[in-house]
This record gives structure tokens, sequence and C-alpha cells, in this order.
């Protein structure tokens, strides 16, 4: 079955450096999402990326976030200046239909670590 | 805002037992889903609901919607050790034109013991 893979597993890095998150979706999905989990706290939404550009962002993806689906693949997830408050597993998801329409399929995550 | 909540955060039982766990809201969905979510691993979808009243089976697995689409359940029948995990519900926003994205819920962490 097909799925969403997300690369690297695990991310360290030192507060105020950029991080670059990757994610290949499920190749026929159209919707692209961000969420990310805080440990111990609930799973929220980033952003959602449709037809090549955000079609939806929450309060926490301010100016520091920005995504971007460079070829046919790849959808990334770039935070260009680090916090502590960043730390936390971040999961790409696809959807065939946008959600809430169509169920969305997670990757099993990138845990990042700002130090 | 809208608020999912989950009860009971945590639930230990032993195998053969029954159990139910709630998603609450005040609220109303378009549809609300149910995730599982293994440690280390992604949410991964057990099933959606749409329907007001919708009941929905999964092997041992009853999920149902509230009538007025703002509250959830799911009962598990006869729990087994293999379905000791993380459940989350995510609430579907839909504001029409726009791209809806979830709502989640903090979950409910069950243990089940052999």
């Amino acid at each position: 079955e097909p799925e969403v893979t997300q690369t690297p597993s695990h991310q360290v890095t030192q507060m105020g450096q950029e991080v670059i998150l990757r994610c290949v979706p499920i190749s026929n999905h159209l919707y692209f999402y961000w969420y990310r989990q805080i440990l111990g706290q609930k799973v929220e939404f980033l952003v959602s990326f449709y037809n090549n550009e955000i079609s939806e962002k929450s309060e926490i993806f301010d100016d520091q976030f920005s995504v971007e689906r460079p070829d046919g693949s790849n959808f990334t997830l770039k935070i260009r200046s680090t916090k502590l408050e960043d730390s936390a597993m971040y999961f790409c998801a696809s959807s065939v239909f946008r959600a809430p329409d169509s169920p969305l399929h997670f990757g099993n995550g990138t845990r990042l670590t700002v130090t | 805002t809208q608020l999912l909540e989950q009860s009971p955060q945590f639930l230990s039982i032993q195998e053969g037992e029954n159990l139910t766990v709630y998603c609450n809201s005040s609220s109303v969905f378009s549809s609300l889903q149910w995730y599982r979510q293994e440690p280390g691993e992604g949410p991964v979808l057990l099933v959606t609901v749409v329907t007001g009243g919708e009941v929905k089976k999964l092997k041992r697995l009853t999920f149902q919607f509230g009538d007025a689409r703002k509250d959830s359940s799911l009962h598990i029948t006869a729990a087994q050790p293999g379905d000791t995990g993380l459940y989350l519900c995510a609430g579907g926003v839909d504001y029409g034109g726009s791209q809806g994205n979830l709502i989640f819920g903090k979950g409910t962490k069950l243990s089940v013991k052999p």
C-alpha cells in the first residue's frame, strides 16, 4: 500500500538555525498538509497546500515557516530560524480530496529537537 | 476556537474487557475521523463518520457519531493486547470554499494487559 514518507526521522538543530523537513506524499494525492505534535500535546494543524499554493494556515504557521513543492514528488517544510518551542514531531499528510471530505494519510513524522 | 475533548485520557484494562472512549465538543463538525497512533509513528485512520447518528463497525470496534454531530464514541468489545495504542478523534472543519483542516483531540491512551 502506498505511504507517505518523511525524512529525516530525527533532526537535532541549534536554536536560530534553519531546518528543512522533507516529505514524499502519496503519488496520486492532490492535497498536502503539515501537522505538528509537541510531546504530550495534541496534533495541531499547521498548513494545507493545494495546486502549488497554501490553501489554509493556522496561527502557528508564522513568517518563520514556509512550505514548498520543489518538484513533482517532494513537499517540504522550512523553519527559518528555529526556536526551542519548535521542538516537536512534525507530521506530513496527504489526501486525494481536501480534508475533511477525504481521509488523511500521515507519514511517520520527523522528530525535531531544538537545543 | 473549536475543541475536541476526549475521555478518558488514560485507560488500562484486562484482555477481554469492553471499553468506550468518548469525543465531545460544543461545536458541530462536518465529519469525525478516528485514528490510532503507535509510538514513533503517524496517526492511522480507522474510520470516518459523516452523518449524524451514523454507526460504523470495524470488527470489534464500533464507532458512533452523535445525532447533532458534536460528539462521537468508540466502543471496543473484548479488547486484546493488540488494541493497545493512542486513539485520536479528529473533527472535520468545513469553511465552505476554504480548504478544511482537522482539529484533533488529545487522545485516549489505551493499555490492554494480557
